[in-house]
């Protein structure tokens, strides 16, 4: 089966770095997402990886390691409106998106 | 530029009612649709998807269905709520061809059925 897997919670302080970590297991890969969701909004796009490596844009940095089927979502200078669910999705091999069931990150002043 | 419109934007309804949820897509042409759902706290779950009209592709075996009757309309329903069909609902495109491409989500409309 698909699967992603991310943590369901994480609580981190206003002005420091978070790292939310995502790993798959899919049938192909065809790049993945990272998307942001406030409470009771919908999700909005913040990063698409399809090449081992990081991608920077701005405060928000996104790695991807195909080998090790392993992303990750680094925010630096946490700021309250950070304040969101951080959702992973993986396009497989039939161009389908496989979603994470997404992290809860609390910011705390 | 592309928008996306959803509505409503809240809906209560008694179990066993009708259900017709609309989104509409304006500024591209034949897009791909989907309709997802998303219980609390959980993740996006593909209800269905669309590549062109009167072309509907679904994922989950339920008591909804789909329709696009145009271009740029896309149209979930239900002849008959079930408790368990509560959730928010979200409609979202993508450009045609383009699978890698990234999602435009409507602002989603939270069903209650009671």
């Amino acid at each position: 089966g698909q699967n992603i897997d991310q943590p369901t919670e994480m609580t981190a302080t206003e002005g420091a770095i978070v790292q939310i970590n995502c790993t798959y297991q899919t049938s192909g890969f065809n790049g993945l997402f990272w998307y942001q969701q406030h409470a009771g909004e919908a999700p909005t796009f913040l990063s698409y990886n399809v090449l081992d490596g990081l991608e920077e844009k701005g405060r928000f940095s996104s790695f991807l390691s195909r080998s090790k089927g392993y992303s990750y979502l680094l925010l630096k200078e946490l700021q309250m409106k950070d304040s969101a669910s951080y959702l992973c999705a993986v396009v497989d091999s039939n161009y389908q998106l496989i979603w994470g069931a997404g992290t809860k990150l609390i910011i705390k002043p | 530029s592309q928008t996306i419109h959803q509505w409503p934007a809240t809906l209560v309804q008694p179990v066993g009612s009708p259900l017709s949820l609309e989104c509409t897509v304006e500024g591209t042409s034949n897009p791909n649709l989907y309709w997802y759902r998303q219980a609390a706290g959980r993740g996006l779950q593909l209800l269905f998807y669309s590549v062109g009209i009167g072309q509907i592709s679904s994922e989950v075996p339920q008591n909804l269905s789909a329709s696009r009757p145009q271009d740029r309309q896309f149209i979930l329903s239900s002849k008959k709520l079930l408790l368990s069909d509560s959730g928010f609902y979200l409609c979202a495109w993508n450009p045609a061809g383009q699978g890698h491409s990234p999602l435009h989500f409507g602002n989603g409309t939270r069903l209650t059925v009671t």
